[in-house]
């Protein structure tokens, strides 16, 4: 599985943009890129995934270069309810012959001030 | 719909004694997931179901461990006899690829702590 690099904290102010960059160097051709958040006390919860370009919902947007190599998580005008950690994983059930075990590294504890 | 269920969210032990921890995945979820974090440490995958198969154990630290999905609905993962270093919290996950593709649906997950 493609070994995921992010930072391991960030800070930030309310109604501020945040931009969590994740490095997937080798990352497989059939591999998709997949950010969780996990709040305290809490089990992650899905947030965003994409293979190409951009993708964007209601809670962020995924920004993921032609070469694949990184993707960056935003989230536009965070709050004090984002304070959480951000988990960029890559994989995919073809990559993994038929067994997908998501991978989590130690992911990016975002903290949000006032 | 209802999300994955973990029972207990709490459990206090002593070393030596067995704790048996519950997983109610999302209904027609059939891959089901257990993970664990140690204190410090990041969160471990531990095995994989696919219906009542066991799919993949690679990451059951011993022969203390043993999982279970009869029916290939709820899953129970038993420690017996609970050590020290067990202490944590354990997650169980469920996904629906056809639906949801490799999206992962997490329970709030139980903490363990031996003593």
């Amino acid at each position: 599985l493609a070994k995921t690099t992010q930072p391991i904290s960030m800070d930030s102010y309310e109604g501020q943009e945040v931009n969590i960059t994740c490095s997937h160097n080798n990352i497989a051709t059939n591999d998709y890129i997949t950010w969780y958040q996990q709040f305290p006390s809490q089990g992650p919860r899905f947030i965003i995934q994409g293979y190409k370009t951009k993708v964007t919902n209601e809670v962020a947007s995924l920004f993921i270069p032609a070469d694949r190599k990184s993707s960056t998580l935003s989230l536009p005008r965070v709050s004090l309810s984002d304070t959480a950690v951000y988990y960029c994983l890559v994989g995919d059930r073809a990559s993994s012959g038929g067994s997908y075990i998501p991978t989590f590294g130690r992911g990016t504890s975002l903290i949000v001030h006032p | 719909e209802a999300g994955v269920t973990q029972f207990p969210s709490h459990s206090v032990i002593e070393k030596g004694q067995t704790v048996t921890l519950r997983c109610d995945p999302i209904s027609g979820h059939d891959n089901l997931y257990w993970y664990r974090r140690v204190m410090g440490k990041e969160i471990k995958f531990l095995l994989h179901f696919v219906k009542e198969s066991k799919q993949d154990e690679s990451g059951m630290p011993n022969n203390r461990f043993l999982a279970e999905r009869t029916g290939g609905t709820y899953s129970t993962l038993k420690v017996q006899p609970a050590e020290l270093e067990d202490s944590g919290v354990y997650f169980c996950a469920s996904s629906h690829p056809e639906v949801w593709g490799e999206k992962l649906f997490f329970g709030s997950g139980t903490q363990l702590s031996v003593l």
